[in-house]
């Protein structure tokens, strides 16, 4: 199974926005509604931020937002703050195998 | 609180067998299905398999079918993984995870397990 395709790096200063990108096709992204993502600090287990597309889980701040168009999912980091500072990971259940991929991974950089 | 603690993970020869355990506590084990997802070192996120309520169902990533078989005890809410015929690639952090809503929403401390002479 090919994973998601991120981009490897993203970056921006404190109070700013950021989108990170998640490439997917018809039979995963674009054709399931259950798409997540991940946030990793260095170190540590990876945290659940958005789930089913735009979704957030209870606890996880209102500037952490998620969409889709087509076969592309989009995590919206806005405000960002220096503890934002982590890999992320997006993942998509795959309906074609009935398994899960995940992304590539994305570093992203508050500057 | 929901807490699921992962052990078992060490080192192990090529070709050689491991088992790591996933112990669940806070939530009713039995209606969730559960999953084991993998980080090898500096790398990103694998999927591995997910099981489902009963065990009936289970589903691999190609990389590990017929070399890794998950379980799962729901009377004493855990959940295993049964790797054979290690490779240095199976090197990485393996973490239990519980599945709800087409997500991970609550995944174990993780397990390093490496593979090496």
């Amino acid at each position: 199974q090919s994973a998601l395709t991120q981009p490897p790096s993203a970056s921006g200063s404190p109070a700013q926005s950021v989108t990170i990108s998640c490439a997917g096709t018809s039979s995963d992204v674009g054709g399931y509604n259950y798409v997540s993502w991940y946030q990793q600090h260095p170190g540590k287990v990876p945290k659940l931020l958005i789930y089913e597309v735009d979704k957030r889980p209870s606890g996880v701040p209102d500037r952490f937002s998620g969409s889709r168009s087509g076969t592309t999912a989009s995590l919206t980091v806005s405000g960002l703050q220096p503890e934002d500072e982590a890999d992320y990971y997006c993942c998509s259940y795959s309906g074609r195998t009935n398994f899960y991929v995940f992304g590539t991974g994305t570093r992203l950089t508050v500057l | 609180q929901v807490q699921l603690v992962d052990s078992g993970g060490g080192v192990v020869k090529p070709g050689g067998s491991l088992r790591l355990s996933c112990e669940a506590s806070g939530f009713m084990f039995s209606d969730y299905y559960m999953g084991w997802i993998r980080q090898s070192p500096g790398k990103g996120l694998q999927w591995i398999s997910y099981i489902s309520l009963n065990g009936r169902s289970i589903f691999y990533t190609d990389s590990v079918k017929g070399r890794f078989f998950v379980s799962r005890d729901n009377g004493k809410k855990s959940l295993f993984l049964h790797m054979n015929s290690l490779r240095a690639e199976d090197t990485a952090t393996y973490y239990c995870v519980r599945m709800t809503n087409g997500c991970f929403d609550y995944w174990g401390q993780g397990n390093l397990v490496t593979v090496s002479s």
